[in-house]
């Protein structure tokens, strides 16, 4: 079974400038989660879809960040402008199901890390 | 809202000896998880505790929930040099959450041969 799929692996830009981040989630997940992971923390949570709704944007900055997933299937996160305190890991998970315990077990991709100069 | 506290926040040990790490929600947590994180690598899922006083085991790591589902502990035996990464454990809140997470901010171990 192929894992989350997530690209660029690593992004350099300047500050003020835009970038944007995609992922494929496992065939057949329903749900799709978007964290940022900054260096020695744990991830903090963006944005939560289900299939092709959002479920939870609470942490999400919106006035610098958004994220789609058309068709329900994979997604992109942008940030435009980048601040120099959104240098981290942006990690994309997925699971089958946010319903019921045993189906939110997430599956996490490699990442992209974003260096914000 | 829902806040997961980790101790320690590292941990070095030589190969051989035992480690422990904690994990503390602010709520009542419907489930937790654990996951590690490899130097360099992204989160792998370890095991879901969901009932109340529920003890796992994987081969040298314990895992326990407590008894108000507001704590937990990962327990490893016998480090080996293959067990280095960072620990979290991620708090799942149920009823209307969805299947969210809030993590922990993980215990780096390392482990000198």
């Amino acid at each position: 079974e192929a894992g989350v799929a997530q690209s660029p692996r690593y992004k350099i830009i300047e500050k003020r400038q835009s970038v944007a981040f995609w992922c494929n989630p496992i065939s057949g997940h329903a749900t799709l989660y978007w964290y940022q992971q900054i260096l020695g923390q744990g991830p903090k949570l963006l944005i939560q879809f289900q299939n092709n709704g959002v479920v939870d944007d609470s942490q999400l900055p919106k006035d610098r960040f958004s994220a789609e997933r058309l068709k329900g299937v994979d997604s992109t996160l942008k940030i435009q402008p980048a601040k120099l305190e959104d240098s981290a890991v942006y990690l994309c998970a997925s699971s089958t199901s946010p319903q019921g315990f045993s189906k939110n077990i997430q599956y996490f991709g490699a990442g992209t890390r974003l260096s914000v100069l | 809202g829902q806040q997961v506290m980790q101790i320690p926040q590292y941990q070095h040990v030589q190969e051989g000896e035992d480690f422990t790490t904690y994990c503390n929600s602010s709520t009542t947590l419907s489930n937790i998880q654990w996951y590690k994180q490899r130097p360099g690598g992204h989160p792998v899922f370890l095991i879901q505790l969901v009932k109340s006083g529920e003890v796992k085991k994987q081969k040298r790591l314990t895992f326990q929930f407590g008894e108000a589902k507001k704590n937990s502990s990962l327990h490893i035996t016998a480090t080996q040099t293959t067990d280095v990464g960072t620990y979290f454990c991620a708090g799942g809140a149920g009823g209307t959450s969805y299947g969210k997470l809030t993590f922990g901010q993980g215990t780096i171990l390392t482990v000198h041969p």
